[in-house]
């Protein structure tokens, strides 16, 4: 089963840029993951899957300030200029052999 | 516009059993294998039980297997969850989730459900 790696926490200024990463498990690199924002006491919301090749698809209606990009192992998600409501966990998922793994989640703070 | 609206949950004794039900809309229902996730209070999200479209697959999270049911009625858009055998640690917001047709993602979500198992 993969196992998902993300920082507990990250920080940025608004109106600035910021990466999130996510790094897949040894033997899982070729997985193809998806990215979730959650808003403090709201439902996750899809923002995009995401392959090893670096292409992405998004949800409907998220804006063009979310980007996504791969390297090896790592899948990573760009926010650009950055706005308060962005400020929330955010999480990736993938699956394999029948069953879905989330990474623990990134707090992400709009300073 | 894709809905789906969990129900059913509530404060429930260890021990004791309770059924989710999540209504779905907006969408094909019978087309999509759903799931659903779990999330414990200031924790991350984690996966429950999924099924595909027409109930032939249905799989479990080894923490919830022989004491969670997951089933469907796509005559109703509805898909359930039967919790028996609760423990404190089921305590969660329940949340069910469309898989994309694919099956690489969760593209949709629903708003949740509070269970808490507390004697």
């Amino acid at each position: 089963q993969p196992v998902l790696t993300q920082s507990s926490s990250a920080s940025a200024s608004l109106g600035s840029s910021v990466r999130l990463t996510c790094t897949l498990s040894s033997g899982h690199s070729s997985n193809i993951i998806a990215w979730h924002q959650q808003q403090p006491g709201r439902a996750p919301r899809y923002l995009m899957k995401l392959e090893g090749s670096g292409s992405y698809n998004k949800g409907s209606g998220v804006p063009d300030r979310f980007s996504g990009s791969s390297s090896g192992a790592d899948r990573y998600l760009t926010i650009s200029n950055l706005q308060s409501d962005d400020e929330a966990d955010y999480y990736c998922e993938t699956w394999d052999s029948n069953t879905w793994v989330f990474g623990g989640g990134t707090k992400l703070t709009v300073l | 516009e894709v809905q789906l609206v969990e129900s059913g949950g509530g404060l429930v004794k260890p021990g004791g059993s309770l059924r989710l039900s999540c209504a779905a809309s907006g969408f094909t229902f019978s087309s999509y294998t759903m799931n659903w996730v779990r999330q414990a209070p200031g924790k991350g999200l984690e996966w429950v039980s999924s099924i595909s479209s027409r109930s032939s697959y249905k799989y479990y999270a080894d923490s919830v297997k022989g004491r969670f049911t997951i089933s469907r009625d796509n005559a109703k858009n509805s898909l359930y969850l039967q919790m028996n055998s609760l423990r404190a640690e089921d305590t969660a917001v329940y949340y069910c989730a469309r898989e994309d047709h694919g099956g690489d993602c969760f593209d949709y979500w629903g708003q949740g459900t509070l269970v808490t198992v507390s004697s």
